[in-house]
């Protein structure tokens, strides 16, 4: 039973670049979080994906995107890249519903420059 | 403003002893809490979890404890082992809400 993958595991871009990110969830799963890591921090929110919408958002500008594909597979999308955004993306699944706990691919590794 | 807080960065035990990590919150909105365990060039996985109507939560050698008057949490690890040397993170949520709010997390290492 394949958890949740991500791809790639590790990206290098230049300031002011997009970046696509992609996930897909636990089988199973149809819920798709995605969250930011900076070095040192815990992970912080930046959206949820339920049937192809986003249900919740955290405090993150409108550079960053996403969608989520009717197979609950899921891309974040990065636009105008800053150096701050240099972090460990992770993506997350879930069953909707009360208290499911967040399934976490490991994440991958966005370097800007 | 951080709302859930691991005041210690690291902490060092020897195994079969017990392992104890603290976690504080702000919020008092906050009724779910969860434990997350960190291996390096992995993903957090899911460790325990406890609800705001309880105050204990056991899972094999794991046990969250859970003070509401205080906003205080901590997870118990007995007896700890050498495999349990991870950055560990709690993080919380509120009713109605699918966002984890996550501390900044806490490196355990345990020596054989």
């Amino acid at each position: 039973d394949a958890g949740v993958t991500q791809s790639p595991t590790h990206l290098i871009k230049t300031r002011g670049q997009q970046v696509t990110l992609r996930c897909s969830p636990k089988s199973g799963h149809d819920t798709v979080s995605w969250y930011q890591q900076a070095l040192g921090q815990g992970p912080q929110f930046i959206f949820q994906y339920y049937e192809e919408e986003e249900r919740q958002r955290g405090n993150f500008p409108d550079r960053f995107s996403g969608h989520q594909f009717p197979n609950y597979s899921s891309e974040l999308n990065v636009n105008a890249l800053l150096l701050g955004d240099s972090a460990l993306y992770l993506c997350a699944s879930s069953f909707v519903g009360l208290n499911s706990p967040l399934h976490f691919g490991n994440g991958t590794r966005l370097t800007v420059t | 403003d951080q709302q859930v807080k691991q005041n210690s960065p690291s902490l060092s035990v020897q195994e079969g002893r017990i392992s104890i990590l603290n976690c504080d919150y702000t919020n008092s909105m906050f009724d779910y809490f969860l434990w997350y365990k960190k291996y390096p060039a992995e993903g957090p996985t899911f460790l325990i979890s406890i609800s705001s109507i309880k105050d204990k939560n056991e899972d094999g050698r794991f046990t969250v404890f859970l003070n509401k008057s205080a906003k205080h949490l901590s997870l118990h690890i007995v007896p700890s082992q050498p495999g349990d040397s991870a950055v560990y993170f709690c993080a919380a949520m509120e009713g109605g809400s699918e966002k984890l709010v996550f501390g900044k997390g806490t490196k355990l290492t345990v020596n054989p």
